[in-house]
């Protein structure tokens, strides 16, 4: 069974441009989950999709930040412009449902802004 | 605030050795409390997980406890190996709200030769 595929592994983008990472979960699950997560820190959330709904977007930062899972299955993550404390790995994630709590995570994208 | 806490943040031991990793949480209501694993450049991956009723359970050499009245949980890892150079990060569902889950930052494990 495939994983959660994840695209680009990484990017180095100039700071003001945009940035699109996209993510394929695995067939069947319902949850989606994009997570930020900094050098030598957890993930922290940015969105939670329950099929094609955003259930939780509260730490989105909604400015520059945007998402969006079209037909419930795959996931674009976008940011316009970029700044440089947006370098991270942005990490995508899905599950079953949002009750059994095991992730099944993609390998990330690592984003540099310079 | 529900909130995740590990220690020690980071942990260098020789290979073979044991070692303990620890995690408080302030979670409630509380439905479980995953390990996870996460090997440089990859994503996390699940360990184990417990439930409110379990106290110890075990993956290979890997063995976490649980106990909910204190709020504590541990992941003891036996014989250490190089592979186990790896960050745990500890996740504890929540049995209710928007947001489900609550990451603690991890523990940083390096196994040295």
């Amino acid at each position: 069974e495939a994983g959660v595929v994840q695209s680009p592994r990484y990017k180095i983008i100039e700071k003001k441009q945009p940035v699109a990472f996209w993510c394929n979960p695995i067939s069947g699950h319902n949850t989606l989950y994009w997570y930020l997560q900094n050098l030598g820190q957890g993930p922290e959330l940015l969105i939670r999709y329950e099929n094609e709904e955003a259930v939780d977007d509260s730490q989105l930062p909604k400015d520059r930040f945007s998402a969006e899972r079209l037909k419930g299955v795959d996931s674009t993550l976008k940011i316009q412009p970029a700044e440089l404390g947006d370098s991270a790995v942005y990490l995508c994630a899905s599950s079953w449902d949002s009750t059994t709590g095991e992730l099944f995570f993609g390998e990330g994208s690592r984003l540099t802004v310079l | 605030k529900n909130q995740v806490e590990q220690s020690p943040q980071s942990l260098i031991i020789l290979e073979g050795k044991n070692c303990t990793l620890q995690c408080n949480y302030t979670v409630s209501p509380f439905s479980n409390l995953r390990w996870y694993k996460q090997d440089t450049g990859r994503g996390p991956v699940s360990l184990t997980i417990m439930t409110f009723s379990e106290n110890t359970k075990s993956n290979g050499r890997y063995t976490a406890t649980l106990d909910a009245d204190t709020k504590q949980s541990s992941l003891h890892i036996t014989a250490s190996q190089l592979s186990d150079s790896a960050s745990y990060i500890c996740v504890v569902t929540l049995n209710s709200g928007n947001t489900p889950l609550v990451f603690g930052k991890g523990t940083r494990l390096s196994v040295i030769a």
